[in-house]
């Protein structure tokens, strides 16, 4: 597609149950990048996929988060066990290149998790 | 100290002002982007540079590499150009993420 779309745009779980957010990058692009919202302003890089292998996995937090980038297939990312902590908006984004090279990253609207 | 800070952090402005944010990093880059956040959450990216400036429309965008600065202008403001404005730098020490700053809210009174 056009556009990076991610669902859902908002996603409520009750403490201790499992979120799962999905990301379709744009066509072509190769690389894509989770980043965590918090507080509004606080963004937290997450995960970064080269097609379906894991690029730069340093942000995710080692206990209940997991991503996935299947062919043919949305990205994925997945919480066991949410905890209040985890609301936050989740963003999505893709790029043709791998990172630092010259080109702008295409980001998604967001998944809004509130974790009750 | 945060690795990339922002200046200032709200601004308000009349319609038609010019508008200048400011960025400050303290790692090496291999780019900084600055990107849109609108009132309902979506992000927009901008620019992304690693010298000199650019232009699009009625944004600007320069940056220092020596002195380690980067500045987002904005000519003749609109109401519409109210949103979070966030720098980001590509830290190359971390493999090219991205290391965002705080924001700067700006808000342009018609």
């Amino acid at each position: 597609g056009e556009e990076v779309a991610q669902t859902p745009k908002h996603l409520v779980r009750g403490e201790g149950q499992k979120a799962k957010l999905y990301c379709a990058p744009i066509k072509g692009h190769s690389y894509v990048f989770w980043y965590q919202q918090v507080l509004k302003n606080e963004f937290k890089f997450l995960i970064s996929f080269q097609n379906e292998n894991v690029f730069d996995e340093t942000g995710m937090p080692k206990e209940r988060f997991s991503a996935k980038c299947l062919p043919n297939s949305p990205c994925s990312l997945e919480i066991q066990a949410t905890k209040l902590e985890d609301s936050a908006v989740y963003f999505c984004a893709s790029s043709r290149n791998p990172p630092g090279a010259a080109e702008k990253l295409f980001f998604g609207s967001g998944t809004q998790l509130s974790v009750l | 100290k945060n690795e990339v800070e922002q200046s200032p952090q709200n601004l308000t402005a009349q319609e038609g002002e010019f508008i200048t944010i400011n960025c400050s990093y303290s790692v090496g880059i291999s780019a900084l982007h600055w990107l849109q956040q609108h009132p309902g959450g979506g992000i927009v990216s901008l620019f992304m540079l690693s010298s000199g400036k650019k232009k699009h429309g009625r944004l600007i965008a320069t940056i220092n590499i020596q002195e380690k600065h980067s500045s987002l202008h904005i000519t003749a403001s609109h109401p519409r150009d109210s949103a979070v404005y966030i720098c980001a730098a590509a830290n190359k020490a971390a493999g090219n993420k991205l290391t965002f700053g705080g924001g700067t809210r700006v808000l342009v009174k018609p």
